[in-house]
């Protein structure tokens, strides 16, 4: 059974940098026939989707946020991560990562998900 | 960037009977060469993770009761339970998968009256 846990402080500074990391058991982070994907929700709001990475490093990144966020994998150690820089309250949120079927690029529908983590950004 | 919107916000049925919601994508999501719309539901409950429904807009995914299903037609898409449980309470999205940025739409909160 496939299992994903995310992990990372969960308050920053606001003008820091968001650093999470998701670690992949019970598969293999190259197979494929997935990407692997980060997706957020405010407090008591709805899903937006942040990124996502392919085990050979190719990205796609939501536009509003590209020029704050970096999406990475690490094959030998079964992980991904996300760093945004310049956080501000407005990128509190539970961060959820996933697995996404290889639909097309950028990575598809999830079928996997971890439990998420809330990070608060606050001084 | 494709804009998913449901319908409605927040839904009251009854134990036992239907429960429709609705999604419209704002331009088509469908993939001619397949025949295949990027459309996905999903079911969040307080304090957990979404958990896949349906995917290809109609397909369900293993382990889902087959009171759940998907339909299809145009750019308007459907999730229907076909007997609501006190266990279908939650937040229900619909996604499509068919262009970056991936979108999601704004919920659909499911009550039982």
């Amino acid at each position: 059974q496939l299992h994903l846990q995310e992990s990372g402080p969960g308050l920053v500074k606001p003008s820091e940098t968001l650093s999470l990391t998701c670690t992949v058991s019970g598969g293999s982070i190259s197979s494929a026939s997935y990407y692997w994907g980060w997706i957020r929700q405010p407090p008591g709001k709805g899903l937006e989707w942040i990124g996502s990475i392919y085990y050979t490093g190719s990205t796609s990144y939501y536009h509003s946020l590209q020029s704050r966020v970096t999406i990475s994998v690490d094959t030998s150690n079964n992980q991904f991560s996300l760093k945004l820089s310049s956080v501000t309250a407005a990128d509190t949120a539970v961060y959820y990562c996933a697995r996404l079927l290889a639909t097309g690029e950028g990575g598809g529908y999830g079928d996997y998900w971890g439990q998420g983590t809330l990070v608060t950004v606050s001084s | 960037d494709i804009v998913m919107t449901q319908s409605p916000d927040s839904l009251a049925v009854s134990l036992g009977e239907r429960a429709t919601i609705n999604c419209k994508s704002s331009q088509s999501i469908l993939y001619n060469s397949n025949n295949k719309n990027f459309l996905a539901w999903y079911q969040q409950k307080p304090g957990q993770p979404p958990k896949l429904l349906i995917y290809w807009a109609s397909t369900r995914e293993s382990g889902v009761p087959d009171r759940f299903s998907g339909n299809e037609s145009g750019t308007d898409f459907t999730l229907t339970i076909s007997s609501l449980q006190a266990e279908d309470v939650a937040v229900y999205y619909c996604h499509q998968y068919y262009s970056l940025p991936r979108t999601f739409g704004q919920g659909t909160k499911l009550e039982i009256k």
